[in-house]
């Protein structure tokens, strides 16, 4: 399996722009999840789905911040308008239910810069 | 909250064991779990203690828990250079609700 593949790995924009993150998550995963790494705060967890439905949205910070799931095998985070504050490693991982441990694979990353 | 903490730096030389620690405050925790992350990379899972184990044993990596006292740790035997990076603690519930440490920047001295 390819593993989680996030895009773009890279993206800088302006600030007030809209920003399009995009997950693929392993196949056959029921788990998909989206964190926020930065240097001040570490990893935080911003929602995270389970058969493509919103379980726990409680740590996307506001309004501007959405993310949709609308099949198994895609999901988008969405800012809007974007923040210089917004700028960190943006991390989408996905999990297997079924296995107890529910251990998480991460893909990549993306670094995103808003200015 | 639930809270995970762990010391943010350690430096060990080629060859020696390394000792990782991490406290949770989370008495329900089912699942602890140690993730190694790279420069410019995702996290990538290296064990994981289902928590009413004490001891995980795995090539070089030995995980002790200790639930009385919310206290975790990874062991790295014979540490190489290419173990340098940053090891997340992690905790999980009964339900689906990660929660990661600051992480541990390991740096191996040649």
């Amino acid at each position: 399996d390819a593993g989680v593949i996030q895009s773009p790995r890279h993206e800088v924009t302006e600030m007030g722009q809209e920003v399009t993150l995009r997950c693929k998550p392993i196949s056959g995963h029921d788990y998909l999840f989206w964190y926020r790494q930065t240097m001040m705060r570490g990893l935080e967890l911003l929602i995270y789905f389970n058969n493509n439905v919103p379980i726990d949205d409680s740590g996307m910070p506001e309004d501007r911040f959405s993310a949709k799931m609308p099949n198994a095998s895609f999901s988008t985070l969405k800012i809007q308008p974007s923040e210089p504050r917004d700028s960190a490693v943006y991390f989408c991982a996905s999990s297997l239910g079924s296995r107890g441990h529910y251990e998480q694979y991460f893909g990549p990353g993306t670094r995103l810069t808003v200015t | 909250g639930e809270d995970v903490e762990q010391s943010l730096f350690l430096s060990v030389r080629e060859g020696d064991s390394s000792v990782i620690n991490c406290t949770y405050t989370d008495s329900s925790s089912t699942y602890l779990y140690w993730y190694k992350q790279e420069p410019g990379a995702g996290l990538q899972l290296l064990t994981y203690i289902f928590s009413n184990m004490d001891m995980k044993q795995d090539q070089r990596l030995t995980v002790l828990l200790n639930k009385k006292d919310k206290h975790l740790s990874l062991r790295i035997a014979d540490t190489q250079t290419g173990d340098s990076a940053i090891y997340f603690c992690a905790e999980k519930d009964y339900g689906q609700n990660f929660v990661f440490g600051p992480g541990t920047r390991l740096s191996v001295l040649p």
